[in-house]
């Protein structure tokens, strides 16, 4: 699977976006871009995820540029419980419909501020 | 979303015992699961995949024979901790895909084994 790169930490100020980017610039056709988080001591959690078209869901929208080169997670209004260490991952589809395992990266660590 | 719960959240333990911590997919079934383990300010490490009604497949450089995976059953796969030391004192962690559903995956809360 590609790897990703992204900053070690971002502030945010509270009811303001947060932009979260990722380079995965050795991305395959075939890749998917996830994105989760992980507030502290707890499990990850799943956020959204896209293969090449901007996403939008509930919880946040994903940017993927053309070239796919790079991905943008952005969090439209951010609340001091978005406070967690955000983690950009892309993983391959496996035939048959199969589940490919997730490898974690650093990760960036979003601090929103009041 | 899917609902994955992990038993116990919590566990101390004495040097030299084993430990068992359970990882069930509430609302759905999951032929495949994953655990990871995570230390302090340190990412997810991926420890093995687990498959329903086979063997688990390790990760380099983690032991299969200390770390005893059994997925008996569609909806709960089993870590067991075998002869723990206070290194693997850790944040273990689950996850599992919903069988035929999306690509994501969900993961359960964690388990935090301290071993004395």
């Amino acid at each position: 699977d590609a790897k990703t790169t992204q900053p070690t930490s971002m502030d945010c100020a509270e009811g303001r976006a947060a932009n979260l980017p990722c380079n995965h610039s050795t991305i395959s056709g075939n890749e998917y871009v996830y994105w989760y988080r992980q507030i502290h001591s707890q499990g990850p959690q799943y956020i959204i995820h896209g293969l090449k078209n901007n996403e939008t869901n509930e919880m946040a929208s994903l940017i993927i540029t053309e070239d796919r080169k790079s991905s943008t997670l952005i969090l439209p209004h951010a609340t001091l419980r978005d406070t967690a260490v955000y983690y950009c991952i892309v993983r391959a589809p496996l035939p048959g419909g199969a589940t490919n395992k997730l490898i974690f990266g650093t990760g960036t660590l979003l601090a929103v501020q009041p | 979303g899917a609902v994955v719960s992990q038993h116990p959240s919590r566990v101390i333990c004495k040097s030299g015992t084993s430990v068992k911590i359970e990882c069930r997919s509430l609302d759905f079934q999951a032929t495949t699961m994953f655990w990871y383990r995570q230390f302090p300010k340190k990412s997810l490490m991926l420890m093995a995949t687990s498959n329903e009604g086979s063997k688990a497949t390790y990760e380099q450089g983690v032991e299969k024979d200390k770390f005893l995976i059994n997925h008996a059953s569609l909806t709960l796969s089993t870590l067991t901790v075998t002869s723990a030391h206070p290194e693997d004192s850790s944040f273990y962690i689950c996850s599992a895909r919903e069988w035929g559903g999306p690509y994501e995956q969900y993961f359960g809360p964690g388990t935090r084994l301290t071993v004395t």
